[in-house]
């Protein structure tokens, strides 16, 4: 299976700001998905990310506020923009692979804006 | 109505019981997950089974593909088992996720 390293872990950033979130895969994988956990929420998510093309939004999340990049096919950022307090979340990349579990996550960003 | 329901919400044992988490879906799938989360937020993969039994260690994931129904059970629970359980089956080539279970072994 692939192997993600997700950074950063956790950070607490002031409203208005801004926060990038990386992942970086072992390998080429194709699509990316970035998800949201809200606090004792299940996981939704934002967008997925395909190399080459511009990444596919969920209804509810715009690009404007989550601008994500793809520039291979092993690395993508995600970044949440002008931070409020309701984007106080676990952030989680996943990539599809074909080891055998099917999908492999990333360690997560604990996200607290203050 | 969520697709991917789980149950139960929270659960506690005491150290070595016999522990079931029970998942249910609405739609045919193609497989579906076992995923653990531990309070950092971090997510492992456990199972993807798309039919019968899998084992791993203490682990065992069950479905019924007929009943859309999947159970994982762990044996001789320990306090490391203490974690979110989360199922996840894809849907339109996305997984969907139940709202999880929150596991506490007591020791």
């Amino acid at each position: 299976s692939a192997v993600i390293s997700q950074k950063p872990s956790r950070d607490i950033c002031q409203r208005g700001t801004s926060l990038t979130i990386q992942c970086q895969v072992d390998s080429q994988v194709t699509m990316m998905f970035w998800y949201r956990q809200q606090p004792g929420q299940s996981l939704t998510l934002i967008a997925t990310a395909n190399q080459g093309s511009e990444a596919t939004y969920e209804s509810g999340f715009v690009i404007d506020k989550f601008p994500i990049s793809r520039p291979n096919l092993t690395f993508s950022t995600l970044t949440v923009s002008n931070m409020s307090p309701e984007d106080s979340s676990i952030y989680l990349c996943s990539v599809r692979d074909i080891g055998l579990y099917g999908y492999t996550f990333g360690s997560g960003t604990r996200l607290t804006v203050v | 109505k969520n697709e991917v329901e789980q149950s139960p919400q929270n659960l506690t044992a005491q150290e070595g019981e016999f522990i079931t988490i029970n998942c249910s879906y609405s739609v045919g799938i193609s497989a579906l997950h076992w995923l653990q989360q531990h309070p950092g937020g971090g997510i492992v993969s456990l199972f993807m089974l798309s039919s019968g039994k899998k084992k791993h260690g203490r682990l065992i994931a069950t479905i019924n593909i007929q009943e859309k129904h999947s159970s994982l059970h762990i044996t001789a629970s320990h306090p490391r088992d203490s974690a979110v359980y989360i199922c996840a089956a894809p849907l339109n080539e996305k997984l969907t996720f139940g709202t999880g279970t929150r596991l506490t072994i007591i020791p």
